[in-house]
């Protein structure tokens, strides 16, 4: 069974540019939701994609978008980048059971380092 | 706003010693909670899941849950050196993903 694996490991960005971060979901996992963690928080929820559409939404500015493609795969967008993006974005995925997606699997997570 | 709290620590125990780990959530309507395992530099872990009321026990993890009291905690028991990370405490409510705290750092000293 393979994990959740993510891409970029590391990336280093200047404010006001454009980043793509991917992601694929577990073997049999058809839910995946994005967290940005900053430095000693916990994880924030910004988005979950469930079936290619976007199924709930976080405290995150329009700038910040996201995609699902039919084999559940994932890409978080961040435009016009800011010092404060710079964190560690974690991806987790999830099987939708009885319309919940309680127990999530995180991957390795992309640090983002914003200068 | 919901909100899950825990002591940021960091909690230093003995190697061998019980670790006790606690956090309380906002909204009375949870159904899940969930322990998370975080090195530094690293993601989360999930250690343990637990959804009804009383204690759950996993190798040497034990997760207990009070709804009445909105409280959940986490017990390690025989602490190694290993155990030395910063543990999350999560909450699912249904209709938004995991609500997380800001993590307890836990030290386990030889």
């Amino acid at each position: 069974e393979t994990g959740v694996t993510q891409s970029p490991t590391h990336l280093i960005k200047t404010r006001g540019q454009q980043v793509t971060l991917r992601c694929s979901s577990q073997s049999g996992h058809n839910t995946v939701s994005w967290y940005q963690q900053a430095l000693g928080q916990g994880p924030q929820f910004i988005f979950q994609y469930y079936r290619e559409e976007e199924n709930g939404r976080g405290n995150f500015p329009p700038r910040f978008s996201g995609l699902q493609f039919p084999n559940y795969s994932s890409e978080l967008n961040v435009n016009a980048l800011e010092l404060d993006d710079s964190a560690l974005y974690l991806c987790a995925s999830s099987p939708w059971t009885s319309g919940a997606t309680d127990t999530q699997y995180f991957g390795p997570g992309t640090r983002l380092t914003v200068l | 706003q919901k909100e899950v709290e825990q002591n940021s620590g960091p909690l230093s125990v003995p190697e061998g010693a019980i670790a006790s780990l606690n956090c309380t959530y906002s909204d009375r309507g949870s159904q899940s909670f969930f322990w998370y395992r975080q090195y530094s530099g690293k993601s989360p872990e999930l250690i343990m899941s637990i959804y009804s009321n009383g204690d759950k026990e996993d190798g040497r993890f034990t997760a207990q849950l009070n709804k009445a009291s909105q409280y959940v905690s986490l017990l390690i028991r025989d602490s190694q050196p290993s155990d030395s990370a910063t543990y999350l405490c999560a909450v699912y409510s249904g209709n938004t993903p995991l609500v997380f705290g800001k993590g307890t750092r836990l030290s386990v000293i030889a």
